[in-house]
């Protein structure tokens, strides 16, 4: 089975500054994909970004990227100029692609705070 | 271009009680799952439906049934409601092995 960790329960930035949020995941898996979503107050969870395990190259989408480093099965998320709007629950995911099921394993998510 | 829906958004139960969470997504995707979300635990994968006519559970499936009615539809019954089971539940959808596309929530309170 696998377990997704995120190790910050809380974290907060200035809003224009820069934070990066931790995931480590543990798999003997080869063919999987990672994500991380964000839920804000509104409860609605929204996919913010996605990695293939196959891929070096690290996602990027605007001010959102990641480092993925595959041999420390270590996925941390980094979110350039924050924005007041991007306050909410941060949650990384595994998904087995082997599997039929394609079921996602959550981390215990991350709380980020924007301080204007 | 709804998405995915869920009705209803709120409900409250008297422990014993049983209802259905109803799950509808217009995307033509096969895989349709449902999870609970309770503090501090993330998200928790109950019942998952891989494309239509199949069912399996997942990592909490014990007091919920479920039907995938057809490609469109995935509901969630609670039997007999526990405390227990008071939680927010997501239904999502998502194409065979890509991201999954959630809805809105149900907060659903048993007493």
């Amino acid at each position: 089975a696998q377990t997704v960790t995120q190790s910050q329960p809380e974290m907060s930035v200035q809003e224009a500054e820069t934070v990066t949020l931790s995931c480590t995941y543990d798999t003997s898996e080869n063919n999987y994909y990672l994500f991380w979503y964000k839920q804000p107050p509104s409860r609605q969870m929204i996919l913010v970004i996605r990695q293939e395990a196959y891929k070096q190259q690290n996602a990027t989408e605007n001010r959102f990227s990641v480092n993925f480093q595959k041999a420390a099965k270590s996925f941390s998320l980094k979110i350039s100029d924050s924005q007041l709007g991007d306050t909410a629950m941060y949650f990384c995911a595994f998904m087995n692609r082997g599997a039929g099921s394609y079921q996602l394993t959550f981390g215990k998510g991350t709380k980020l705070s924007v301080i204007p | 271009n709804a998405g995915v829906t869920q009705t209803p958004k709120f409900q409250v139960l008297k422990t014993g009680q049983s209802m259905t969470l109803q799950c509808a997504q217009d995307m033509n995707h096969n895989s349709m799952y449902w999870y609970r979300q309770d503090p501090g635990m993330g998200l928790r994968l109950i019942y998952y439906s891989a494309s239509e006519g199949t069912t399996d559970k997942g990592e909490v499936p014990n007091g919920y049934n479920v039907s995938r009615l057809n490609k469109r539809e995935f509901s969630l019954r609670l039997e007999s409601a526990a405390p227990s089971q008071t939680s927010v539940y997501f239904c999502a959808s998502s194409e065979f092995g890509y991201e999954q596309y959630f809805g809105p929530g149900t907060r659903l309170t048993v007493t």
